[in-house]
């Protein structure tokens, strides 16, 4: 995807470590957003940023946190693993109006086992 | 009342028909609309926008939004293989930055 890129791509991780995926732009878009995205109850949003340092929770915060700290990366971190977070997670990025929507990554697809 | 309803299929439809996918959404604040569409194992990309009512074509594609009926739909024409994917539309009130999705309709076309 152009301009946006999700790493790692796959993780298997236990329960009760800590994880953090990486979504990394090149838009120099000013919003930045964590989906994750689980059969049955499609995208939902779980942290989001509108600048550095500028950050608010989603419908799914819980047991999530995210950091930027440079307009180009947005990372988010799993505190503690728990097999409820095994998902697809979806980084997506938006110039500022939402009008012609936003731009998603690849994906990072996590297993807690 | 979910702001965003679409039928998650599946919806099998022989080759070279025409595919009809559709939304209904309760917030008539709504202006902007989209269409994405999600490969298996591939991020969302964006199919096609349109701001409030009307039809908008490109190429096999056709998106249509009432917003008298708070219905959006989405036309395929000639479908092939290749648009074998999920379907998920989308919309905004373009005051923000805020995107509600519906969950995705999958779609088989059949050779």
């Amino acid at each position: 995807d152009a301009g946006i890129t999700q790493s790692p791509r796959h993780k298997v991780t236990e329960t009760g470590t800590p994880v953090t995926l990486r979504c990394h732009q090149t838009e120099n878009h000013r919003y930045m957003y964590w989906y994750r995205q689980d059969p049955g109850h499609g995208l939902r949003l779980i942290h989001y940023s509108y600048g550095v340092k500028d950050t608010d929770k989603g419908e799914v915060s819980d047991g999530y946190s995210v950091s930027r700290s440079k307009t180009e990366d947005f990372l988010l971190t799993l505190e503690s693993a728990t097999s409820s977070q095994t998902s697809v997670y979806f980084c997506a990025i938006s110039p500022g109006t939402a009008r012609h929507g936003y731009t998603f990554g690849s994906g990072t697809r996590l297993t807690v086992v | 009342q979910k702001e965003v309803e679409q039928d998650p299929g599946p919806l099998s439809v022989p080759e070279g028909a025409i595919v009809s996918l559709n939304c209904t959404y309760s917030n008539s604040a709504f202006q902007y609309f989209m269409w994405y569409r999600q490969y298996s194992r591939k991020g969302p990309e964006l199919l096609m926008y349109t701001y409030s009512s009307g039809n908008k074509e490109d190429g096999r594609f056709t998106a249509q939004v009432d917003k008298s009926s708070k219905y959006i739909s989405l036309f395929i024409r000639d479908s092939q293989p290749s648009d074998s994917a999920t379907y998920l539309c989308a919309m905004s009130e373009g005051r923000d930055d805020k995107i509600i999705f519906g969950k995705g309709t999958r779609l088989h076309i059949l050779p």
